[in-house]
């Protein structure tokens, strides 16, 4: 059983511009969450998806969105990007929600220059 | 409210040794406490979790033991290995959100 797939593994973007990262979950799993992790505020949850519906929501800043599609790939999208979005970016895959257990991909390690 | 405080930071044990790291939470809405376990270059894998109707939660060298009035709970490793090194997440949730502590890293020398 193929694990959770995140792409890119690596991405250069400088302030201002928009990235997009995708997410594919293990199969059969319908949650998706997504996380971002730096060395100084750790783990934090951004948003769950389930059934392509944004189900859960961190406390992010509306420049961070995501979306779910049908086949429950994930993709998050980050607008306008400020220096301090430099992180790795982590996606869980889970049957029916967090609660269950959380498969993460090895993460998008996003910096920006 | 929502975070989850975790000590120590850092931790060095002998192999064969007991790690044991803390965490502690405010909310008491959080229903749900897993651990994870992050290798370097390696997103974190799920090690145990409890609920917090359960005082204790015992998976081969891991437990898992959980204060309820204390709002404490806490990681067990009997007889580490140094296969054992690695970063240490706590984590609780509650109906809207999933909240990490900040981690321990654990060096388990042989």
């Amino acid at each position: 059983k193929a694990g959770v797939t995140q792409t890119p593994r690596y991405l250069i973007k400088t302030r201002g511009q928009q990235v997009t990262l995708s997410c594919s979950p293990i199969s059969g799993h319908r949650s998706v969450s997504w996380y971002q992790q730096t060395p100084g505020q750790g783990l934090q949850f951004l948003f769950e998806y389930f059934s392509e519906t944004q189900r859960n929501k961190g406390n992010f800043p509306g420049r961070f969105s995501g979306r779910q599609f049908s086949n429950s790939r994930s993709e998050m999208n980050v607008s306008t990007l400020e220096l301090g979005d430099s992180a790795l970016y982590l996606c869980a895959s889970s049957l029916q929600g967090p609660e269950n257990e959380q498969f993460f991909g090895p993460g998008t390690r996003l910096t920006v220059l | 409210q929502q975070q989850v405080k975790q000590s120590p930071q850092s931790l060095i044990v002998q192999k064969g040794g007991i790690s044991i790291i803390n965490c502690a939470y405010e909310n008491t809405a959080f229903d749900y406490f897993p651990w994870y376990q992050q290798f370097p270059g390696k997103g974190p894998a799920l090690l145990i979790a409890i609920r917090p109707d359960v005082s204790e939660k015992k998976e081969g060298r891991f437990t898992i033991s959980f204060n309820k009035s204390a709002k404490q709970f806490s990681l067990h490793i009997m007889d580490s290995q140094p296969g054992d090194s690695a970063t240490y997440f706590c984590a609780a949730k509650d109906g809207q959100n999933f909240v990490f502590g900040p981690g321990t890293r654990l060096s388990v020398l042989p």
